[in-house]
């Protein structure tokens, strides 16, 4: 069967300190790949997508980065977190299923 | 600028009255649209993809269509069980934008 595995759940992490959630996905290969953030009370925001190994396509030019280094893993990272980048991050894969993760709930204070 | 708006923003109904949610699309070259459901502190559940103009999706008590610029989400004898926020997205390209969602509340 086809899974999407997220962590951690929650994270709480102060400001300038540095990020990395991963997600992995099980049951299939090749996955179209992508990493949303959602402050609360609002839409998906698309941050990253990547068709492959070490392709990654950016939305945001802020102090968020990706990284696929695997077929089926795909890794958010940040140097230095902002109070802005709290909120819920999801990965998701655009496959037969449209799955998401479970996601993490992200805090910086 | 390619967008993706959803109406109206939040929606309140008794049990047992239909009524329907909008996504509006403006981007070119769509290669599918798709509904979610999604409930408070829960990732995005997907509920159906139309990838054509004229197609349409039921399950239970919901019934997806599309056209060459919007989907209807049409919710029939809704329960509050089908409270939640409903989401579309658009893939183009290998871009999914979400729209902002539609709140529904139902109460019996």
């Amino acid at each position: 069967s086809q899974t999407i595995h997220q962590w951690p759940a929650t994270l709480v992490q102060p400001v300038g300190s540095p990020l990395s959630l991963e997600c992995t996905v099980e049951g299939t290969s090749n996955p179209n790949l992508y990493w949303y953030r959602q402050a609360a009370g609002r839409g998906l925001q698309l941050l990253f997508y990547s068709v492959g190994i070490g392709q990654i396509s950016s939305e945001v030019p802020q102090n968020l980065s990706a990284s696929r280094p695997q077929d089926r893993q795909f890794i958010l990272s940040s140097k230095k977190l902002l109070l802005s980048d709290s909120g819920f991050y999801l990965c998701a894969w655009l496959g037969q299923g449209k799955f998401f993760g479970p996601g993490t709930r992200l805090t910086v204070l | 600028e390619d967008q993706v708006t959803q109406s109206p923003e939040a929606l309140r109904l008794q049990e047992g009255e239909s009524s329907s949610l909008n996504c509006s699309y403006t981007v070119s070259g769509l290669r599918g649209l798709f509904w979610y459901r999604q409930d408070p502190g829960k990732g995005p559940e997907f509920l159906f993809t139309l990838y054509s103009a004229g197609e349409e999706k039921e399950k239970e008590r919901l019934k997806a269509t599309l056209t060459k610029k919007e989907s209807f989400l049409h919710i029939t004898a809704p329960k509050p069980e089908d409270s939640a926020t409903y989401l579309c997205a658009v893939l183009y390209g290998n871009k999914l934008v979400f729209g902002a969602g539609t709140i529904l509340r139902v109460k019996s």
